[in-house]
């Protein structure tokens, strides 16, 4: 099936530091990628949604400046958090819509923590 | 408009036994109802999915009932074993499967052998 991927699984920053988390898809094509953010119990909450070769869609009270988001190409997106904080310690999934026939896959996660 | 509800908060079945996870949404325009399962660490997976078109559907041990009047949805795992052990999403989107997911809160599901 396809696969989504993001990189890196784990990252550990220091506060005021920029992060950059990759997403890609890996055997398809995505006009469409979506980041979300996950605390821990709790569910996804959509931030933004990318499409490739514009700029994404934020949702309400989610900062754009803080969470830059670029969607080059049909098969990268990456999600920029800067000037990290303690509080933007979570777990960040991005998703990826097939050109083809609009499955939409989960990546596996990325893992940050702003010490 | 844009919620998604879900029940139970957690839930513990014995292996074997039928865990039930109910839905409930207040938007007729979400057209699309995927179930999703997260383990751990891991981002979600498609279960299931179904369109309010049908009102019942099933894949091996798992089955999904819709309501569209009642604007409710249910998932079923029969014969429920401990790697089911997961937290489960239902989720709705609008239009298409192209749109955005909105997630439930989530039920955390234990199968205790």
């Amino acid at each position: 099936g396809a696969v989504v991927s993001q990189h890196p699984s784990r990252v550990i920053c220091k506060s005021g530091t920029s992060v950059k988390i990759e997403c890609r898809s890996l055997d398809f094509q995505a006009t469409t990628m979506f980041w979300y953010r996950q605390f821990p119990k709790q569910s996804l909450m959509l931030m933004a949604t990318s499409n490739e070769g514009s700029k994404a869609t934020y949702e309400q009270g989610v900062e754009k400046d803080k969470f830059l988001i670029n969607h080059a190409s049909l098969t990268l997106s990456t999600l920029t958090v800067t000037s990290a904080h303690p509080e933007d310690s979570s777990f960040y999934i991005c998703s990826a819509t097939d050109l083809l026939d609009g499955t939409q896959y989960f990546g596996p996660g990325t893992r940050l923590t702003v010490l | 408009q844009q919620q998604v509800k879900q029940s139970p908060q957690s839930l513990i079945v014995q292996k074997g036994g039928i865990s039930i996870i109910n839905c409930a949404y207040e938007n007729t325009a979400f057209d699309y109802f995927p179930w999703y399962q997260q383990f751990p660490g891991k981002g979600p997976a498609l279960l299931i999915a179904i369109r309010p078109d049908v009102s019942e559907k099933k894949e091996g041990r798992f089955t999904i009932s819709f309501n569209k009047s009642a604007k409710q949805f249910s998932l079923h795992i029969m014969d429920s074993q401990p790697g089911d052990s997961a937290t489960y999403f239902c989720a709705a989107t609008l239009g298409t499967s192209y749109d955005k997911v909105i997630f439930g809160p989530g039920t955390s599901l234990s199968v205790i052998p």
